[in-house]
């Protein structure tokens, strides 16, 4: 069965510094992946996707994410953060060819003014 | 942009009760999916329809059932419900065409509370 495993979910930093998030899937064969944002109360938004093409995925408010094939990683980043990116990140994860969506246990990261 | 409507937001059941929860996919979105998120956990797939089919079935006790009507909105019926599920239950929709690499947009989900 395939799983997404995302690590340290508690993440606590300060306006300004560079955030990481580490993601990853296994599964042998093409996926799609993806990154959902929940701000406190409200309905998962998507952030970026990685179907296929440039491994270098740039999202909305300043993420970007990293397919690596050879790691089964697809990490998120943003350079600076905002207090407004205070909110939980959910990895997914989608075999082609199949619908549902297979999430990671989601970090809360929380940015401190 | 008209984005996925579930109705209610917010449900309150005592045990035993039964519950049924509709969505609204977006205007021209043929596929409907259901996921139950439960306090402090990841969303988890539930089950799924396309052109009022189902297509594809995940942890879903067998005291629900889960339809998709002509208008291509959905319901979730729960029965016999436990503690155990309250959580917030999201619909996503997507205009998948047969094709399935298609973009799931979420609802703002339906927060039920079993007492």
């Amino acid at each position: 069965a395939q799983s997404v495993s995302q690590h340290n979910h508690h993440v606590i930093l300060s306006e300004a510094a560079s955030l990481e998030l580490g993601c990853n899937y296994s599964y042998g064969g093409t996926v799609n992946l993806f990154w959902y944002v929940q701000y406190p109360g409200q309905h998962l938004q998507l952030l970026l996707k990685y179907f296929s093409g440039d491994p270098l995925v740039k999202g909305i408010k300043g993420f970007e994410a990293e397919f690596i094939k050879s790691k089964f990683s697809f990490n998120l980043r943003k350079p600076s953060v905002q207090w407004s990116d205070t909110a939980e990140y959910f990895c997914a994860a989608r075999p082609y060819g199949n619908n549902r969506l297979a999430f990671g246990k989601g970090n809360q990261v929380v940015v401190i003014p | 942009a008209a984005g996925v409507i579930q109705s209610p937001r917010h449900l309150i059941k005592e045990k035993r009760e039964t519950a049924t929860l509709k969505c609204y996919p977006i205007p021209r979105h043929d596929t409907v999916y259901w996921y139950q998120q439960g306090p402090g956990q990841d969303p988890q797939f539930l089950i799924s329809f396309y052109e009022k089919m189902q297509s594809d079935k995940g942890s879903i006790p067998d005291r629900f059932s889960a339809q998709q009507f002509s208008d291509y909105h959905s319901e979730l019926n729960m029965s016999s419900l436990e503690l155990g599920d309250s959580a917030l239950y999201f619909c996503a929709s997507s205009s998948t065409g047969g094709d399935t690499s298609q973009q799931q947009y979420f609802g703002p989900g339906t927060r039920l509370t079993v007492t």
